[in-house]
């Protein structure tokens, strides 16, 4: 069936560090990755997305681009700030390329980023 | 509202108690979902609404999880006689129905805390 794996934190970085948190999936079929984010106290925001293969998605300076070869989608930023700690989930839908809704989301168990100053 | 509206934000309740969970969709939004955020397990598709579809029930863990969405807009997530294991937090979602060219992005509500002693 259809999973994503993702490294396992907490990440503690200081500011102004590179990140990367790496994120590998499997699916049957041609399926659209996603990053959500989750700051402390609030609800669950897409971050990012791609919907094929050597798509790029990118905000707020992270992007991750869809690799199909590897069937990877890595969330990497330059330069982190304070205000980037957080839960970082990455995600599988297989909806979007089968004309239609999104369909449900398979999330990885998240990454906890803390990020000092 | 503006936003997936989900109601109470926290709950606790004695084990062997039914609960009842509710989610306000985004207008428009023809599309909703239920996930289980536990500790340590990552995000979890409970159920998913589309339209006047019959639901996706493949990821409700046990019978003692329904849910129903009446009039194709507010959904109420029920849990009978809680244990222990169903404290987590419960996400409710919505997304517009769109073409791929469009894209089709999910909004998540703030959660339900449910707390079994």
């Amino acid at each position: 069936g259809n999973s994503v794996t993702q490294m396992e934190g907490p990440v503690t970085l200081s500011e102004e560090a590179f990140l990367t948190i790496n994120c590998t999936y499997t699916a049957t079929g041609y399926p659209s990755l996603f990053w959500y984010v989750q700051y402390p106290g609030e609800g669950l925001q897409l971050l990012l997305k791609a919907t094929k293969a050597d798509d790029k998605g990118s905000n707020k300076g992270f992007e991750a681009t869809y690799r199909k070869e590897t069937t990877s989608f890595h969330l990497e930023k330059g330069s982190v700030q304070v205000s980037d700690s957080a839960v970082y989930f990455c995600a599988l839908s297989e909806g979007v390329n089968y004309g239609g809704s999104q369909g449900n989301l398979i999330f990885g168990k998240g990454t906890k980023l803390s990020v000092k100053p | 509202g503006a936003g997936v509206s989900q109601s109470p934000s926290n709950k606790v309740t004695e084990k062997g108690k039914d609960v009842e969970l509710r989610c306000d969709p985004i207008s428009g939004h023809t599309a909703l979902y239920w996930y289980r955020q536990s500790l340590g397990q990552g995000l979890e598709f409970l159920i998913y609404f589309q339209g006047n579809s019959a639901p996706d029930k493949s990821g409700l863990p046990s019978d003692r999880f329904s849910a129903e969405r009446t009039g194709g807009s507010v959904s109420t997530l029920t849990i009978q006689r809680t244990q222990q294991e169903d404290s987590a937090v419960y996400l409710c979602a919505s997304s517009m129905r769109q073409g791929e060219l469009a894209g089709n992005t999910i909004y998540f509500g703030e959660g339900s805390w449910l707390t079994v002693v």
